[in-house]
């Protein structure tokens, strides 16, 4: 199975400063990388797919890179609803494997 | 605007079953594959499922393998998750998330909590 290690585990930052967060695979999954944000008491939401493409609707300061088994999910200016945990996601054909890692949590410094 | 909302969870004992589904509306259910994704209390989330647009093809996480099973009814728009011989871990909020292509989830539902505890 893939394991993803995320970090770092807590990111401390104010509005306005950029954040960088990264996602690292055990082993080579191409492209197949996704990012979600998740809110207290509510679902996790798409970000990005494949690695660097975003989810319909997502602003543009949200971007992501990387390919093989370093990715990076950079926020260019925090906004205030952007304080939340950030999961990555991602999956092999084969033999199937869909993982998540275990989470950034963002929060105001 | 796309919504899925899960229905189903509870209080069962170890060693039950219960039957989640997912009423999904707003776009072609038919067309999208589909998936189950937990999240035990305070803890990261775990892909349990997925199932393509016609039900040919079914995964399952190792964890859950031989005791759940997902299926799909695309003229009532549904999804379902059959669970048996539920246990202690599998103690989670379960959500249904519409999947593009495997290993991806752009929209999600609320979820349904499901407790097993004696």
């Amino acid at each position: 199975e893939i394991v993803l290690t995320q970090s770092p585990a807590t990111l401390s930052l104010s509005p306005g400063e950029r954040a960088t967060l990264s996602c690292r695979a055990s082993q080579s999954v191409s492209s197949y990388l996704a990012w979600y944000q998740q809110k207290p008491g509510q679902a996790p939401r798409l970000l990005i797919y494949d690695a660097s493409n975003r989810a319909t609707g997502i602003p543009a300061r949200f971007s992501g890179s990387g390919s093989g088994t370093d990715f990076t999910l950079t926020i260019s200016s925090l906004e205030p609803e952007d304080f939340a945990v950030y999961y990555c996601q991602q999956r092999s054909n084969w033999p199937l494997s869909i993982t998540f890692g275990q989470g950034t949590r963002l929060e105001i410094k | 605007e796309v919504q899925l909302v899960e229905s189903g969870g509870g209080l069962v004992q170890p060693g039950g079953s219960l039957r989640l589904s997912c009423a999904a509306s707003g776009f072609t259910f038919s067309s999208y594959s589909m998936n189950w994704v937990r999240q035990a209390p305070g803890k990261g989330l775990e892909w349990v499922s997925y199932i393509s647009s016609s039900s040919s093809t079914i995964y399952y996480a190792d964890s859950v393998k031989g005791r759940f099973t997902i299926s799909r009814d695309n003229a009532k728009n549904s999804l379902y998750l059959q669970m048996n011989s539920l246990r202690a871990e599998d103690t989670a909020v379960y959500y249904c998330a519409r999947g593009p292509v495997l290993g991806e989830a752009d929209y999600w539902g609320q979820g349904t909590l499901v407790t097993v505890s004696s």
